[in-house]
């Protein structure tokens, strides 16, 4: 079946660093990769959709120089926070177009800025 | 608005039970519609999917499709410990890009042993 990894699984990082999480497709190919946000007993919030070759797509109230979204291959798409802050901890989750049944989710990353 | 409404429970079952799981959508011309299963600290998984009106069973799951009142349930027999855990809903609204799925909050089941 349809597999992404997702990396790292968790991070700590200082206040105001930048962190990077990366989203791979291990057995086919994603045109399409999607960014959520998860806070703590809440639903996921998608944040943006990555499309290979092109700009992301930012859902609105999503900043997008805050969050930097890559997706230059067809099996890879990079999530960048920028200048993190507390308010920035959350567990991000990336999932994957699979091409017809729904998206097959990465296993996400917990980020904690302390 | 394109909504997904679930009951945020939590649903409290006995272990053996059916455990009944329902969500509601607003866009009436939604084409696909999907069942997630998330264990708390985990990214979701899907459990079903479902595109035709009536019910679809795999295993001790069986989703069922109204389109006409739009709603998609999930029922889950012979209910475990196990299957604690947040049911999402998603649905695929009509016109959207693909596989950008509207989910729902979430509906906490607790099976008790």
């Amino acid at each position: 079946g349809a597999v992404v990894s997702q990396h790292p699984s968790r991070v700590i990082c200082k206040s105001g660093t930048s962190v990077k999480i990366e989203c791979r497709s291990l057995d086919f190919q994603a045109t399409t990769m999607f960014w959520y946000r998860q806070f703590p007993k809440q639903s996921l919030m998608l944040m943006a959709t990555s499309n290979e070759g092109s700009k992301a797509t930012y859902e609105q109230g999503v900043e997008k120089d805050k969050f930097l979204i890559n997706h230059a291959s067809l099996t890879l798409s990079t999530l960048t926070v920028t200048s993190a802050h507390p308010e920035d901890s959350s567990f991000y989750i990336c999932s994957a177009n699979t091409g017809g049944y729904g998206c097959t989710f990465g296993s996400g990353t917990r980020l904690t800025v302390v | 608005q394109k909504e997904v409404e679930q009951n945020s429970g939590p649903l409290s079952v006995p272990e053996g039970a059916i455990a009944s799981l329902n969500c509601t959508y607003s866009d009436r011309g939604s084409q696909s519609f999907f069942w997630y299963r998330q264990y708390s600290g985990k990214s979701p998984e899907l459990i079903m999917f479902i595109y035709s009106n009536g019910d679809k069973e795999d295993g001790r799951f069986t989703a069922q499709l109204n389109k006409a009142s739009q709603y998609v349930s999930l029922l889950i027999r012979d209910s475990q410990p196990s299957d604690s855990a947040t049911y999402l809903c998603a649905v695929e609204p009509y016109g959207g890009a693909t596989n950008k799925l509207i989910f729902g909050t979430g509906t906490l089941l607790a099976v008790q042993p």
